[in-house]
């Protein structure tokens, strides 16, 4: 059972355009979303992160939004550039005595110079 | 600062063979920890969470299994390796609080032959 589902297994964006990476989940118990970028062969790192209570959070090139009612949240980047390329995993988390974390397939990103 | 140990970096075992895998936190006390396996092409599933000294959850019922004997070390062990076994293991830790973001480790590639 996917509760966090990235339905795009690749984008490809050229330089300086906007990647737009999306995620849907389904367990509505999620109340934090976080964005991972991941290298191959590397562990993930934290990008970004947005509550359940919020639809927006900007931190430089990178914007998250949340669509609660669609149970859809988004990762804008822009200007997009090559060294963005990379797999972008988004990822829910939910309190059930430990805080949990629940990733999806994730997303390759290539940016094209 | 904190960081995160993982080792070995990659691993060939034989089918039958035992397993062990270590994490190691430095810098920070108490962290909740957690095992994750990402096989190929696939996302990042979670095994096992420690939220403190001998605590374990099992998220998904398979044959390996996890300790934590120290506040800061996280093991991860099987008594015999099958070939789905195979991926790339990732520990990461996060701080107490309610803040969601974990940070990972550099990851094992096990190789199960």
């Amino acid at each position: 059972d996917q509760q966090v589902k990235q339905n795009s297994p690749s984008l490809s964006v050229q330089e300086g355009r906007i990647s737009i990476l999306n995620c849907d989940y389904t367990n509505s118990m999620f109340d934090y979303f976080l964005w991972y970028k991941k290298y191959p062969a590397e562990g993930p790192t934290f990008l970004i992160s947005i509550s359940s209570i919020k639809d927006k959070n900007e931190d430089g090139r990178f914007t998250v939004f949340l669509n609660k009612s669609a149970k859809h949240l988004s990762l804008h980047i822009v200007p997009s550039q090559p060294g963005d390329s990379a797999v972008y995993f988004c990822a829910a988390g939910v309190n059930t005595g430990g805080f949990k974390t629940i990733f999806g397939a994730g997303t390759r990103l290539f940016v094209k110079a | 600062s904190q960081t995160i140990h993982q080792w070995p970096a990659t691993l060939v075992q034989p089918v039958g063979s035992p397993l062990s895998l270590e994490c190691t936190v430095e810098g920070t006390s108490n962290p909740n920890l957690y095992w994750y396996r990402q096989a190929a092409g696939r996302g990042l599933q979670l095994l096992f969470y420690s939220v403190g000294i001998g605590q374990i959850s099992s998220e998904v019922p398979q044959n390996l299994s996890a300790s934590r004997p120290q506040d800061r070390q996280f093991i991860l062990s099987s008594k015999k390796l099958l070939l789905s076994d195979s991926g790339f293991y990732l520990c990461a830790w996060r701080s107490g609080g309610f803040s969601y973001e974990q940070y990972f480790g550099p990851g094992t590639r096990l190789t199960v032959t």
